[in-house]
């Protein structure tokens, strides 16, 4: 089994949608989740930081964390054609970057 | 932008070709990495330097090789790839010693003929 699963997707929804993007992890040391967005031809830039469980808002932005289920999401309220991006999951059990282990990436669209 | 910068942000060459991939970032951290990125798979750590000092090599094959001369640059060597070895190459930064967030760079897309 994988150390983090995320499904690739690609996934399209239409502008105003709630998005779900999820991670599964099988190491329960995990205490520190992320989430980073990938736009084409750019870097992954940090998006939501969580530790250990519970959930998380920024905006339109909300992370959960189940440590219970070793599951992870990502929701996006009112989704915008600007949020179609790649979302990344990321997670380790120390907190520094150097112990991130990231998920595959699920590439989003959101139409107009 | 990010504050890190890497050069250049696209490459080709030739299996027997020598070049090297440059990153510098403007944030004051302490912290770099490289990171490599191939379609279909998780996003790939290589090197960790803390203090210009190199402090994870995460069983990359000897034709990558880093070089931090400074806290502020990053460089990745490489000589002999291969076609496998074409991806994105991704630079980041980070403060110790909480390295809590990392702030990557555009990416070198590098392909190997």
């Amino acid at each position: 089994q994988k150390e983090v699963e995320q499904d690739p997707g690609p996934l399209s929804v239409p502008e105003g949608a709630i998005v779900s993007l999820n991670c599964t992890y099988s190491n329960s040391a995990f205490q520190y989740f992320m989430w980073y967005r990938q736009y084409s031809r750019k870097g992954p830039e940090l998006l939501m930081y969580t530790y250990s469980s519970g959930n998380k808002e920024d905006g339109r932005f909300t992370a959960q964390v189940d440590k219970s289920s070793k599951y992870i999401s990502l929701f996006i309220r009112d989704s915008q054609p600007s949020d179609s991006a790649t979302y990344l999951c990321a997670m380790s059990a120390q907190g520094g970057s150097e112990k991130l282990v990231f998920g595959k990436g699920t590439k989003l669209t959101v139409n107009p | 932008e990010t504050g890190v910068t890497q050069t250049p942000r696209h490459l080709v060459m030739g299996m027997t070709n020598k070049k090297s991939l440059k990153c510098e970032q403007h944030l004051g951290h302490n912290a770099m990495y490289w990171y490599k990125q191939s379609a279909k798979k998780p996003l790939e750590l290589m090197f960790v330097y803390n203090f210009k000092e190199q402090t994870e090599n995460n069983s990359v094959p000897s034709r990558f090789s880093p070089e931090c001369p400074n806290s502020s640059h990053l460089f990745l060597h490489l000589h002999t790839l291969q076609p496998e070895d074409s991806a994105l190459y991704l630079c980041a930064s980070s403060q110790p010693p909480s390295n809590t967030e990392a702030f990557f760079g555009q990416g070198t897309r590098l392909t190997v003929v």
